[in-house]
């Protein structure tokens, strides 16, 4: 059975530039994560989606970030205009779904790794 | 939100010896996971532990609920071993996990 799969795995833009990571969950898993990974940290949740649906984007900075799941299957999180501080490692994450108390096992794509100049 | 602590934050092992790393969280939680980040940067489940004791070859978890805890045993230690081990935990009702900031782990041969 095929993991997470994410592309590209690197991307070096300049800042003010536009980028976007896309993501293909583990097949019939319902719910999927975008996070943010600083050098040295753990994981930070950007957003969750229950299908379709965004469910929790509370720490996705909204002015510039974007992301949607059409067909809740695969996903992509955009950033326009990207800044020097967006310079950090993007993972997808999937689990099978919710039942309100609890998510499931989470399985992480091998991420992508942004460097912005 | 939920504190997650891990400890140590750095850890330096000669290959073939054993290890403890421990995950404390400031809430009751409903989902506990552990996750090995390879040099490569890839998250690689390594249990997914809730309560009670799980054991996979050389590395073993347990996790106390109730006393808002979780330890990861390594055991042997390789120098494959190396990395950065997380602890992710899930509060009730939250419906979304919160990390730790790992135990970076070198294992010298």
């Amino acid at each position: 059975e095929a993991g997470v799969v994410q592309s590209p795995r690197y991307k070096i833009i300049e800042k003010k530039q536009p980028v976007a990571f896309w993501c293909n969950p583990i097949s019939g898993h319902n719910t999927l994560y975008w996070y943010r990974q600083n050098l040295g940290q753990g994981p930070e949740l950007l957003i969750r989606y229950e299908n379709e649906e965004a469910v929790d984007d509370s720490q996705l900075p909204k002015d510039r970030f974007s992301a949607e799941r059409l067909k809740g299957v695969d996903s992509t999180l955009k950033i326009q205009p990207a800044e020097l501080g967006d310079s950090a490692v993007y993972l997808c994450a999937s689990s099978l779904g919710t039942s309100g108390t609890n998510t499931g096992e989470l399985f992480f794509g091998e991420g992508s790794r942004l460097t912005v100049l | 939100g939920i504190q997650v602590e891990q400890s140590p934050p750095d850890l330096i092992l000669q290959e073939g010896a054993n290890s403890t790393l421990r995950c404390n969280f400031s809430d009751s939680v409903n989902n506990l996971q552990w996750f090995h980040q390879n040099p490569w940067g890839q998250l690689i489940n390594l249990f997914y532990i809730p309560s009670g004791t799980k054991q996979n070859g050389r590395l073993s978890a347990t996790t106390v609920a109730t006393e808002r805890y979780s330890l990861l045993y390594i055991s042997s230690s390789q120098t494959t071993d190396s990395g950065v081990y997380f602890c992710a935990v899930e509060v009730w009702n939250f419906n979304k996990f919160y990390f730790g900031s790992g135990t970076k782990l070198n294992v010298k041969p």
